[in-house]
């Protein structure tokens, strides 16, 4: 069964820290991997990964993938409080041409001032 | 370009009552996807349509869910005889050759 996993579930941190978030799969079928940020409503793209070992970067918050190893990672530096959300990680199943996402629970980011 | 729009953002029902949850694409997008969030979880597929097809509903209950997506008009989710384990927010992305919108979902309360 295609599986996603997410760690740390939570994570508390002050202003101006660096955070690593990450997120292991096992997809028969890998088409791409996403990141996402959730605040109150919509999930919000963050990065579309395909390849290994290429960095994804956007301002303070960057991402990459290893495809032999099966995960990603997101990296927040100099966190604001901003930055305050549930972020998910998401696997597109290339199967049968559904590309139907897989998530991970989500890890929650809390950034005190 | 409006984005994904869902309607209502909230909607309480009572045990055994209909829930209809409605979902425009965007403009230009012609596959849609309906997944459901519990609380504390990830957001799980539910299924998956293009223009007057269903092509994956293997998320879906088999019972009381059914999902559809006219010719004309937004996509709609119908929950039958909703009971209070259907409590969650319901969210709805469009795709056009891969990179998926998603709406701002649509939180479905049963008392």
């Amino acid at each position: 069964e295609d599986k996603v996993v997410q760690s740390p579930l939570s994570l508390v941190v002050h202003e101006g820290d660096t955070v690593t978030l990450n997120c292991s799969y096992e997809v028969t079928n890998f088409r791409s991997l996403l990141w996402y940020k959730q605040e109150k409503k919509a999930p919000t793209f963050l990065f579309m990964l395909t390849s290994s070992g290429i960095e994804k970067k956007s301002g303070r918050l960057s991402s990459i993938l290893d495809k032999k190893e099966l995960f990603s990672i997101l990296n927040i530096t100099a966190t604001q409080t901003g930055d305050s959300a549930i972020y998910l990680c998401a696997v597109e199943n290339g199967s049968s041409n559904t590309g139907k996402l897989i998530f991970g629970q989500g890890t929650t980011l809390q950034v005190k001032p | 370009n409006a984005g994904v729009m869902q309607n209502p953002r909230h909607l309480v029902r009572r045990r055994g009552q209909e829930a209809r949850l409605r979902c425009s694409p965007m403009k230009g997008h012609s596959h849609v996807y309906w997944y459901r969030q519990l609380p504390e979880e990830g957001l799980k597929f539910m299924v998956y349509l293009q223009k007057e097809n269903i092509i994956d509903e293997s998320g879906m209950p088999k019972e009381r869910f059914s999902a559809e997506f006219p010719k004309e008009g937004p996509s709609i989710l119908r929950i039958q005889q909703v009971v209070r384990g259907d409590s969650a927010a319901y969210f709805c992305a469009s795709s056009r050759l891969g990179g998926y919108t998603f709406g701002s979902g649509t939180r479905l309360t049963v008392v």
